[in-house]
């Protein structure tokens, strides 16, 4: 199994629909992020969280929210879906700063497209 | 603020091919960085990473040098091979916060 797992994989939704994407990991870290992937622009941060009580708005977290229901779990939500918010998204985690890498590992993806 | 620059793509080579992406970046404090791999259908993961100047990250015969007089961090292979085909992303991050990454690199390795 997956250390992070993303669901669902894939979801096509109509405009203005509220969509989750859940995501959970068995790595024990800390820290959880959501990044969106759009053709060209790389990943951009969403939102991160550093532990349960701690959330951060990333670059571009307009549109959107999150929860952290427990360490291993880690939401995001769009309230009204819009097109432009067609993209690949990933979850990630890290460890809580314990080496100076903070290497991310993610979750394999959940492409949403809003008609 | 800190940003990642990589070569555009795609990048079209014969198998066993030498490949070269370039990667040059911009950051503030002294960044550790890294190569990330997508292959398709998947997640990123690590391809291999460097924390301090001069040092050189490698795994499955890439390498690359952190080289801070030229803020590059470019990453090679004296060999390519069909399964290398995927998505390459050049990243920084600041004491393991601020992940910042490039646009990603498309490799096409052909047999």
């Amino acid at each position: 199994d997956a250390d992070v797992t993303q669901t669902p994989r894939n979801r096509i939704t109509k405009t203005g629909k509220r969509i989750m994407l859940e995501c959970s990991q068995t790595k024990g870290h800390d820290r959880m992020y959501w990044y969106r992937q759009d053709p060209g622009l790389g990943l951009r941060l969403i939102y991160y969280s550093f532990d349960v009580k701690d959330i951060n708005k990333g670059e571009i977290s307009d549109g959107y929210s999150v929860s952290r229901q427990a360490q291993a779990k880690f939401s995001l939500s769009l309230e009204s879906a819009i097109p432009n918010q067609t993209a690949l998204y990933f979850c990630a985690t890290s460890d809580l700063g314990r080496t100076d890498t903070g290497e991310l590992f993610f979750g394999e993806g959940s492409r949403l497209t809003v008609l | 603020g800190n940003s990642v620059t990589q070569m555009e793509g795609p990048v079209t080579l014969s198998e066993e091919a030498f490949l070269t992406i370039n990667c040059t970046y911009t950051a503030t404090g002294y960044p550790s960085l890294f190569w990330y791999v997508q292959y398709p259908g998947e997640g990123l993961q690590l391809l291999l990473k460097a924390t301090k100047a001069d040092d050189k990250g490698s795994n499955k015969g890439f390498e690359a040098t952190y080289r801070k007089e030229t803020t590059s961090f470019h990453l090679e292979k004296g060999s390519v091979q069909v399964s290398d085909s995927a998505v390459y992303f050049c990243a920084l991050s600041i004491y393991g916060q601020n992940f910042v990454f490039g646009p990603g690199t498309r490799l096409s390795v052909l047999p």
